[in-house]
């Protein structure tokens, strides 16, 4: 059972427009949420977090938006860039004393058009 | 800035052989992260220590373990490998603070082919 999904396994966006990612998790106890952005053989890299007491969250390019009655969010990217495509993963985890694992969705690749 | 370290980077075996990959964390973070990405999967969590212990345990196969030492670098042991255990094994570090909401960084992986 995933409990974090992302449905939208790719995506093709022009250089300058708007690319939005979105999520869905099922579990009601993630409290914490995360996106990453991967190179093929390359680590994720961390972009931006939210945490489930606020609904957005914003840093420069990236803006994360959370739904917690609709267990849904969403990462906008303005503008976006070329270098901007990779695979991009949606993570949860739950807040507690040590140790909070995340739990991915499947990813979404972007390409972005010069 | 430093970032977490795995070594080795690449990494063939044989089957039935083992094999150990390390993790150095970013300096000061206090708990580390195991996670195993086959293809064309996304990152499974195998494991985490916080302060040398063991914090958490996912899908990580009995043939597996793993521990933190006293300079918080880890390491995880893999035994008994087997075609299926080939993948991308990632390490992430993160410094737990007052909220608890701290954010793993990750590694660059170790990529493991068992033949």
């Amino acid at each position: 059972d995933q409990q974090v999904k992302q449905n939208s396994p790719s995506l093709s966006v022009q250089e300058g427009r708007i690319s939005i990612l979105n999520c869905d998790y099922t579990n009601s106890m993630f409290d914490y949420f995360l996106w990453y952005k991967k190179y093929p053989a390359e680590g994720p890299t961390f972009l931006i977090s939210i945490s489930s007491i606020k609904d957005k969250n914003e840093d420069g390019r990236f803006t994360v938006f959370l739904n917690k009655s609709a267990k849904h969010l969403s990462l906008h990217i303005v503008p976006s860039q070329p270098g901007d495509s990779a695979v991009y993963f949606c993570a949860a985890s739950r807040i507690k004393a040590a140790g909070n694992k995340l739990t991915f969705g499947g990813g979404t690749r972007v390409l972005v058009k010069p | 800035a430093a970032g977490v370290i795995q070594s080795p980077r690449h990494l063939i075996k044989e089957k039935r052989e083992t094999a150990t990959l390390k993790c150095y964390p970013i300096p000061r973070h206090d708990t580390v992260y195991w996670y195993q990405q086959g293809p064309g999967q996304d990152p499974q969590f195998l494991i985490s220590f916080y302060e040398k212990m063991q914090s958490d345990k996912g899908s990580i196969p009995d043939r597996f373990s793993a521990q933190q030492f006293s300079d918080y670098h880890s390491e995880l042991n893999m035994s008994s490998l087997e075609l299926g255990d080939s993948a991308l094994y990632f390490c992430a570090s993160s410094l737990l603070g007052e909220t608890s909401q701290e954010t793993q960084y990750f590694g660059p992986g170790t990529r493991l082919l068992v033949l």
